[in-house]
């Protein structure tokens, strides 16, 4: 049972503009999100996340918003760049169970030059 | 800090033998986690680690087992292996004091054949 799904395995945007990762959940229950970067032959790497309290979180070009209602969590990244090319993964935990995390199964985002 | 390392990082096991990966934790992390990633899935949750007790598990059978060491290092135990368990295998660490998201090691690719 998929509880975190990103529907779009891949995404391709030129360098400069705006690159939109979403994130579609199906329990309420989840207090906790996070947004992961993975390269090739190496683990996945912390990048943003947002705690179910808030709606918006910012550091530097990426940007997370969460919308409860929808269940629904978007990554910004303004502007891309090349060096951004990445599988995304989006993570959510109970607050229960803060170490456990349910992922979506990533977006495979290629910024062209 | 010595970030997360996994070992070996490749492996090829026949179907019915049994397989241990390792884990040296961050320094520091008293929690670890493992996780399964299968090809083009996100990383699923087989359980997770604290000062040596299991302290949580994802849906997975009991010949996946784990240990803790207080060295930071661990152990997960595979026995009588499917070719189903062929996947990439995540060691993860985080530490007290709040929440800031998991170290994830590069991890270990296992082929059952």
């Amino acid at each position: 049972d998929q509880q975190v799904k990103q529907n779009s395995p891949s995404l391709s945007v030129q360098e400069g503009r705006i690159s939109i990762l979403n994130c579609d959940y199906t329990n309420s229950m989840f207090d906790y999100f996070l947004w992961y970067k993975k390269y090739p032959a190496e683990g996945p790497t912390f990048l943003i996340s947002i705690s179910s309290i808030k709606d918006k979180n910012e550091d530097g070009r990426f940007t997370v918003f969460l919308n409860k209602s929808a269940k629904h969590l978007s990554l910004h990244i303004v502007p891309s760049q090349p060096g951004d090319s990445a599988v995304y993964f989006c993570a959510a935990s109970l607050q229960y169970n803060f170490n456990k995390f349910y992922f979506g199964s990533g977006t495979k985002l290629n910024v062209k030059p | 800090e010595t970030g997360v390392t996994q070992s070996p990082t490749h492996l090829i096991k026949t179907r019915g033998q049994q397989v241990t990966l390792r884990c040296s934790s961050q320094s520091g992390h008293n929690t670890v986690s493992w996780y399964q990633q299968a090809l083009g899935q996100g990383p699923q949750f087989i359980f997770q680690y604290y000062r040596e007790e299991e302290n949580g598990r994802g849906n997975f059978p009991p010949r996946f087992s784990g240990l803790q060491f207080p060295n930071y290092s661990s152990e997960l135990n595979v026995n009588a292996l499917e070719l189903d368990d062929s996947a990439l295998y995540l060691c993860a660490s985080t530490g007290t004091g709040g929440f800031y998201g998991y170290t994830f090691g590069s991890g270990t690719r296992l082929t059952v054949v």
